[in-house]
């Protein structure tokens, strides 16, 4: 059962501007965290946001998370080259599990 | 150094075989986790162990089985009745249980049939 839903499914962009994705989930969740995978590799976890919480900042990471709308956003702001990953979000499907998102591919472009 | 390890780094199951994938962490984890991805989608989860000796079936665990016997390690066999077993496998743990609590990845095996 996947509920989180990561808007676009690709990106491409230059090297030093914004990537901005989004997260739509269904059901009410009590946090929301994001992660990175580098081709082939295992997932890295970037940031938690609770859902009493509206924005997270982490270097040059921001997230935002609406829980009216169920929708969360990750913006990589002067994206690099070692940006290119997939990026993944995942929510609380219970107290114990988390449901992955299939993900946005970014390609930062030099 | 701390972390997750998980080997082989490639896997060849030949058909009605089983086949154990291995992770061990030495992070002093409570929980592990399997997942399992494929081109394109999000990670499924196929077993969860909060604590060692216990662990729990998650969404897609027809096919496979795990053991918790040690606290740093959570071996998953794929078996012969997993028809479909082709995929990229990642283990996961965290501190405690819990959806809260951050998960830390291995580098993944890939699981190939001839």
């Amino acid at each position: 059962s996947q509920q989180g839903e990561e808007d676009p499914q690709a990106l491409s962009i230059q090297e030093g501007e914004n990537a901005t994705m989004n997260c739509s989930y269904k059901t009410s969740i009590n946090n929301l965290q994001w992660y990175r995978q580098n081709s082939g590799r295992g997932l890295v976890h970037l940031i938690l946001i609770r859902s009493n919480e509206r924005e997270k900042h982490s270097g040059r990471l921001r997230v935002t998370l609406d829980t009216s709308k169920k929708s969360s956003s990750l913006l990589i702001t002067a994206s690099r080259a070692a940006d290119t990953a997939s990026y993944f979000c995942a929510t609380d499907l219970n107290d114990y599990k988390l449901s992955f998102g299939a993900g946005t591919t970014v390609t930062v472009r030099a | 150094d701390g972390g997750i390890t998980q080997s082989p780094k490639y896997l060849f199951r030949k058909e009605g075989q089983n086949v154990t994938l291995s992770c061990e962490q030495n992070l002093n984890h409570d929980a592990m986790y399997w997942y399992r991805q494929d081109p394109g989608q999000g990670l499924r989860l196929i077993y969860y162990s909060q604590i060692v000796n216990d662990f729990q079936k998650g969404d897609i665990a027809e096919g496979y089985s795990v053991s918790r016997e040690k606290k740093e390690s959570f071996p998953l066999t794929v078996t012969s009745a997993q028809k479909n077993p082709t995929a990229f496998y990642l283990c996961a743990s965290s501190m405690d249980p819990g959806a809260q609590e951050t998960q830390y990845f291995g580098p993944g095996t890939r699981l190939l049939v001839l």
